[in-house]
Formats: C-alpha cells, structure tokens, sequence
C-alpha cells in the first residue's frame, strides 16, 4: 500500500496567517492515465471529512480560493494563504492512484 | 442532493457482529463503486473495503480480512458491512464513501467494542 506522510503534525496559526501543509508519498502518485490522484479533505470535530482539493490543485465548487493545492510525484503542499477561524481542525491529504486509497496521519490546524 | 446515510452501529463485545448499512439516495447508486472507511476514537481515517458498482468484485484490508463482508444492493440503494468476530481494535466511526474521489461521506456510525 502506499503509505502517506504528513507534517507538521500540528499547526497552531494566528488568524489572518498564512498556513502550510506537507503531504509524501512513498511512491510515484502518477496514475497511468497522466493524472494525479491526490486529494486533500478537511475535518472539524465530530464531523465527517469534506473534500477541499482534488488531483492536486483543483478546489471542489465552495471551496474558497484561500485554498490551494501544489505539488508532483510524491511531495505536494495545501496552503491557506489567510487562516480564517472556520479552518480549524484535521486536514488529510488521500490518494486513490494506487488500490486501496489511502490517507496521511492527518495535521491538525488550530488558532493560536 | 447526494445523501449517504449510516446506520447499525452499537456498543457490543468481543467477538460478537453487527451489519452496518448505507442509505444513499441522490444519484445512480449502481454506477459507483463504494468504501467503507473507520476513524478510531482522536485518530486517522483508515481505509476497510471496497465494493465495485456491480458487487462483483470486492477488497479488504488486511486488518479485516475474514471477518468482515461488504456487499451492496442496487436495487434497494443500499451499501452493507458484515462484521464478525469484532476486537477491540475496531472500535470506530464508520463512513461509506462514494468512490475513488471520495467527494461525499456520510456521517458515520460508532461501533464501540467493549466488555
């Protein structure tokens, strides 16, 4: 299975900040189609993940563009360029290249 | 509107079953292929199984191997787990996932396994 690593494993920011998040993979998320299967999901407590960015850097329609998505082979980044407090919470990167899809460790963001 | 909805999930203890099912409504239910995926208590998402579209074909992670079955109506819209011989360790809230972009979750049902 691919295995998924995120860091930092938590981010505390300061509203209004910009924050960074780093997501390996432990092999070539090419698929053989040309496209990269690597999405990004956001999850707030007790609520189930929601899906923000998909193949790398496409958001998902709502998802506000302080939101992005970058990245190649195995090494990609979400950054939000201006946390806002409705950000806080897990985000995990997933791919679903490979058979069975799987999901990083997940980096929790939260206000400072 | 795309709605996955869960239910089945209990307190139970070891060694015993339960069958978790998935209402989904919104779209064609026969033309996606489905996940189950557990999150343990303060933990990460862990894929458990698919389904292909037609129930045709099936995978598992090792994890749950034997012990657990996944299945699907299309008739009735419906996505199924069958989970035996339940540990400790798979105590979790349950998601069904719709496919590989994983763009719509239900909200998951706790299965807590405990004497």
């Amino acid at each position: 299975d691919i295995v998924m690593t995120q860091t930092p494993l938590s981010s505390p920011v300061i509203l209004g900040q910009p924050a960074s998040i780093s997501c390996r993979s432990s092999q070539s998320l090419v698929h053989s189609d040309g496209r990269t299967y690597l999405s990004w999901l956001h999850q707030r407590p007790g609520q189930p993940p929601r899906l923000l960015i998909y193949e790398i850097s496409n958001r998902l329609s709502g998802v506000p563009d302080r939101f992005s998505g970058s990245g190649t082979g195995t090494d990609f980044t979400l950054k939000i360029s201006r946390v806002e407090a409705e950000d806080v919470g897990v985000y995990y990167c997933m791919q679903a290249t490979q058979a069975p899809i799987t999901f990083g460790g997940g980096t929790k963001v939260e206000i400072k | 509107e795309v709605q996955l909805v869960e239910s089945g999930g209990g307190l139970l203890q070891p060694g015993g079953s339960l069958r978790l099912s998935c209402a989904a409504s919104g779209f064609t239910f026969s033309n996606h292929w489905m996940h189950w995926v557990r999150q343990a208590p303060g933990k990460e998402l862990v894929w458990v199984s698919l389904i292909n579209n037609d129930g045709s074909s099936t995978t598992y992670a090792d994890s749950v191997k034997g012990r657990f079955t996944i299945s699907r109506d299309n008739a009735k819209n419906t996505l199924y787990l069958e989970m035996n011989s339940l540990r400790a360790e798979d105590t979790a809230v349950y998601y069904c996932v719709r496919d590989n972009s994983a763009a719509y979750w239900g909200q998951g049902t706790l299965v807590t396994v405990s004497s």
